[in-house]
């Protein structure tokens, strides 16, 4: 079963803040971030596993909320190289060791 | 070294074609993985393999042929494809394939595949 992002797609301006969910209908025990800018590879964010832990890194920042089967990313004060679609991936749990990728969220940065 | 390759960048092949894709990392990873990613979508896991030996096939179809000759290549052979074939064929490779912390996967840019 595919994790679920909201929203599909968002834009927003230079500077504006936005949230990204993944919501998954199985329990979880790590939940990877990674951005596709167009034409290009996927690139790795950030990982959070089973525990609740909340991440961060400059002004992009996770959690994870395991009761919940749901992440969140959080992008501060966005920049225009922010730009890209945003996928979250999912595991299941131990012995089932693979990601499952999320629907992905498009997210536009205007100046 | 942190990049993956890929080769060829870009392959049209028609459906009675036999062709090879290639992917090569130098981290030292024991994982690596083939994605298909068709346009707007996510990735979708094909295979996986770990320390040279196949631990995950996702049901894919047996036209694609994947092989590890080593710790540091991959291959997905390719025969008597059909056009809905045609997508991004993405390599990924990681420390391990426990998805732990620390256990990002690192992809390559990616051979885009037309099949005629």
């Amino acid at each position: 079963q595919q994790p679920v992002q909201s929203p599909q797609a968002v834009i927003l301006r230079e500077g504006e803040d936005a949230v990204i969910n993944c919501s998954s209908s199985k329990a979880l025990y790590s939940v990877h971030w990674y951005r596709q800018k167009h034409g290009e590879a996927p690139v790795f964010l950030m990982i959070l596993l089973k525990g609740g832990e909340q991440k961060g890194h400059d002004k992009i920042s996770a959690s994870f909320n395991e009761k919940k089967q749901q992440s969140s990313l959080y992008l501060t004060a966005s920049q225009l190289s922010y730009s890209g679609t945003y996928f979250c991936g999912t595991e299941p749990g131990f012995g089932n060791e693979k990601l499952t990728f999320g629907t992905g969220t498009r997210l536009t940065i205007i100046p | 070294d942190t990049e993956v390759t890929q080769t060829p960048k870009h392959l049209v092949m028609g459906m009675t074609n036999k062709k090879s894709l290639k992917c090569e990392q130098h981290m030292g990873h024991r994982a690596m993985y083939w994605y298909k990613q068709k346009a707007k979508k996510p990735p979708e896991l094909m295979f996986v393999y770990s320390y040279e030996k196949l631990s995950i096939n996702e049901s894919v179809p047996s036209r694609f042929s994947p092989e590890c000759p080593n710790s540091s290549l991959l291959n997905l052979h390719l025969h008597a494809l059909q056009p809905e074939d045609s997508a991004l064929y993405l390599c990924a490779s990681s420390q391990e394939q426990w998805q732990g912390a620390d256990n990002e996967q690192f992809f390559g840019p990616g051979t885009r595949l037309t099949v005629l």
